[in-house]
């Protein structure tokens, strides 16, 4: 069965300091990854998709097939960055009918 | 473009009761998503529709929940006589097809008393 695992509820950084948050997925077929945010009393948006091998915001995620891992990273944390972020697995050719991780908190401290 | 569009945004059920959620897609979008979120979980995959079409119902529950995206006006997900269990968020998202990215609404939260 398809299953995306976060395995850090929450994740505390200093602003200026690296972060990385963890996804790791399990799935037969060939994987569509995305990471999707939610500021704080904003929608759930798009953040990046593995397929366009994008940086968004100063955040890159690369797929690791061999380790099953979609880690999404960011060399120096903001503020702003503080967020809920949710890693996501298209289970299908549509990017609609996704199987979401728990998410990861993170807060940005000055 | 006022984006993805759900109300009401919170509501509150006995048990027993019907609720009725109703999810208006960005303009020029004919794809539909709804998913729900329980407490400390990731969001789930509940149905997919197009106009007037079931496209995928794999992720609703076999009883009560029902759900329809007419020719006209919103998406509407029906959960009849709810049970406590049925408490979450509803969240719909709209796409301007299968493999474009999602576009989500606020979100509705159902309270079941």
């Amino acid at each position: 069965a398809q299953r995306v695992t976060q395995p850090e509820k929450l994740l505390s950084v200093f602003k200026g300091a690296p972060v990385e948050l963890k996804c790791n997925y399990s799935y037969s077929g060939s994987p569509e990854l995305f990471w999707y945010v939610q500021y704080s009393r904003q929608r759930l948006q798009l953040l990046l998709r593995h397929i366009s091998r994008e940086s968004i915001k100063g955040f890159t995620a690369d797929l690791n097939k061999g380790e099953t891992s979609f880690h999404l990273k960011k060399p120096f944390a903001q503020e702003e960055d503080s967020a809920m972020y949710y890693c996501a697995l298209s289970l299908t050719d549509s990017w609609g009918k996704l199987q979401f991780g728990a998410g990861t908190q993170v807060v940005v401290t000055p | 473009n006022a984006g993805v569009m759900q109300n009401p945004r919170h509501l509150v059920r006995r048990r027993g009761q019907e609720a009725r959620l109703r999810c208006s897609p960005m303009k020029g979008h004919s794809h539909v998503y709804w998913y729900r979120q329980l407490p400390e979980e990731g969001l789930k995959f509940m149905v997919y529709l197009q106009k007037e079409n079931i496209i995928d119902e794999s992720g609703m529950p076999k009883e009560r929940f029902s759900a329809e995206f007419p020719k006209e006006g919103p998406s509407i997900l029906r959960i009849q006589q709810v049970v406590r269990g049925d408490s979450a968020a509803y969240f719909c998202a709209s796409s301007q097809g299968s493999a474009r990215d999602l576009f989500f609404g606020p979100g509705t939260r159902l309270t079941v008393l």
